[in-house]
């Protein structure tokens, strides 16, 4: 069975300019998360959705990220216009939900440098 | 405010000895702790977990202690194996499948 696939697993962009990431679930997952992880420390979610719909997206800052996941599987995640401090890697996610745990199974992440 | 914190930025142990690695939370409705661990350039991969009506799940060399009255989980990893080298996460969520809190991570080294 295939993971959660993410692309690109690197990108270096200079400030002020846009910014798209890409991530696949594992087939039948039906929630999707964005994390994002600073160097040294554990990953923040910025959003959740089920199947289509954003459930929890209040750690999104929403005057420069978006994110669609518009036929409920692979989703996008948009910088617009990228800072410095948005350096950092850029984590998904996905869960089936049918079980009591729940266990998040995470993509390779996506390494952003802004210069 | 950190609800999850890993206070042991980095462990070092011999092979064939016991890791033990913490983990203090402060929001009493976290029912549901899991370990993650993580190799460099890759995801963080899902180890083990505990739900709060536990105090031990084990897993072959793994084994999670959750201390409620505390507020306090632990991992213990026996024997410990050069493989074991990695950054360990541990979160907790309120409902399971929720959103996961995160710890800093502790950076596990186990030396032949």
């Amino acid at each position: 069975e295939a993971g959660v696939v993410q692309s690109p697993r690197y990108k270096i962009i200079e400030k002020k300019q846009p910014v798209a990431f890409w991530c696949n679930p594992i087939s039948g997952h039906n929630t999707l998360y964005w994390y994002l992880q600073n160097l040294g420390q554990g990953p923040e979610l910025l959003i959740r959705y089920e199947n289509e719909e954003a459930v929890d997206d209040s750690q999104l800052p929403k005057d420069r990220f978006s994110a669609e996941r518009l036929k409920g599987v692979d989703s996008t995640l948009k910088i617009q216009p990228a800072e410095l401090g948005d350096s950092a890697v850029y984590l998904c996610a996905s869960s089936s939900g049918d079980n009591s745990y729940n266990e998040q199974f995470f993509g390779p992440g996506t390494r952003l440098t802004v210069l | 405010d950190q609800q999850v914190k890993q206070n042991s930025p980095s462990l070092s142990v011999q092979e064939g000895r016991i890791s033990i690695l913490n983990c203090d939370y402060t929001n009493s409705m976290f029912d549901y702790f899991l370990w993650y661990k993580k190799y460099p350039a890759e995801g963080p991969t899902f180890l083990i977990s505990i739900s709060s009506i536990k105090d031990k799940n084990e897993d072959g060399r793994f084994t999670v202690f959750l201390n409620k009255s505390a507020k306090h989980l632990s991992l213990h990893i026996v024997p410990s194996q050069p493989g074991d080298s990695a950054v360990y996460f541990c979160a907790a969520s309120v409902v399971a499948g929720n959103m996961l809190t995160f710890g800093g991570g502790t950076r596990l080294m186990v030396k032949p």
